[in-house]
């Protein structure tokens, strides 16, 4: 069974202070990790798609990284406007299902 | 539309009431997901459609969830007999292709069963 485990379930940090949010899985034949940012009262908005291990992403202050086990984002000079939770799903093996994480909720403070 | 749209997107029925919920995905999307989003969790998976086809609906919580997209485009979630357990936001999303894609969510529908 595919699992997807997001950490930290929140994350507060100054703006300007970088950081990286994690996303282990375990799933055979990975097709795909995706990210996606949640803003309250919405649906996720994507972000980035990963194929392979070593494949990198960027978009303005994100970045995407990927290995055989995990993925990261990484925040770099948070602003307040990056306050989100963000969600890492995976797609792979058998499925066409994407099965998701719980979620890391980020806070940047002004 | 530019995007994925749900309506309505606040509900509250009463337990026994029957619910249909709307999706519009965007236009020429082959693939249609609903998932069920509870506060604090990610999008569980319910159902899956490749066009008309209903591929996979292992993620309904029960037989009181049935949902369809008759012409391949609009879709309806329907809730009979609803209880306080299905509470939850329901997300409708739609990708062009069928694997390894990436979803446009639409704004989902938060029900409320009293």
């Amino acid at each position: 069974e595919d699992q997807v485990t997001q950490s930290p379930e929140a994350l507060r940090l100054q703006e300007g202070e970088s950081s990286s949010l994690n996303c282990s899985y375990t799933v055979s034949g990975l097709r795909g990790l995706f990210w996606y940012r949640q803003d309250p009262g919405k649906g996720p908005e994507f972000l980035f798609t990963l194929y392979s291990a070593g494949e990198e992403k960027e978009k303005e202050r994100l970045k995407a990284t990927l290995t055989k086990k995990e993925s990261f984002l990484h925040i770099t000079a948070p602003k307040p406007e990056d306050s989100a939770t963000y969600l890492c799903a995976v797609e792979g093996g058998g499925s066409y299902i994407p099965t998701f994480g719980r979620g890391t909720s980020l806070i940047v403070h002004p | 539309g530019a995007g994925v749209s749900q309506s309505p997107r606040y509900k509250v029925a009463k337990r026994g009431q029957d619910v249909a919920l709307r999706c519009d995905p965007i236009s020429g999307h082959v693939s249609l997901f609903w998932y069920q989003q509870a506060l604090g969790q990610g999008p569980e998976f319910l159902t899956y459609f490749q066009n008309e086809a209903q591929l996979d609906k292992s993620g309904l919580p029960s037989d009181r969830f049935f949902a369809e997209r008759p012409e391949g485009s609009v879709s309806t979630l329907k809730i009979q007999r609803t209880q306080q357990e299905d509470s939850a936001v329901y997300l409708c999303a739609s990708s062009f292709r069928r694997l390894g894609n990436e979803q446009f969510f639409g704004p989902g529908t938060r029900l409320t069963v009293l």
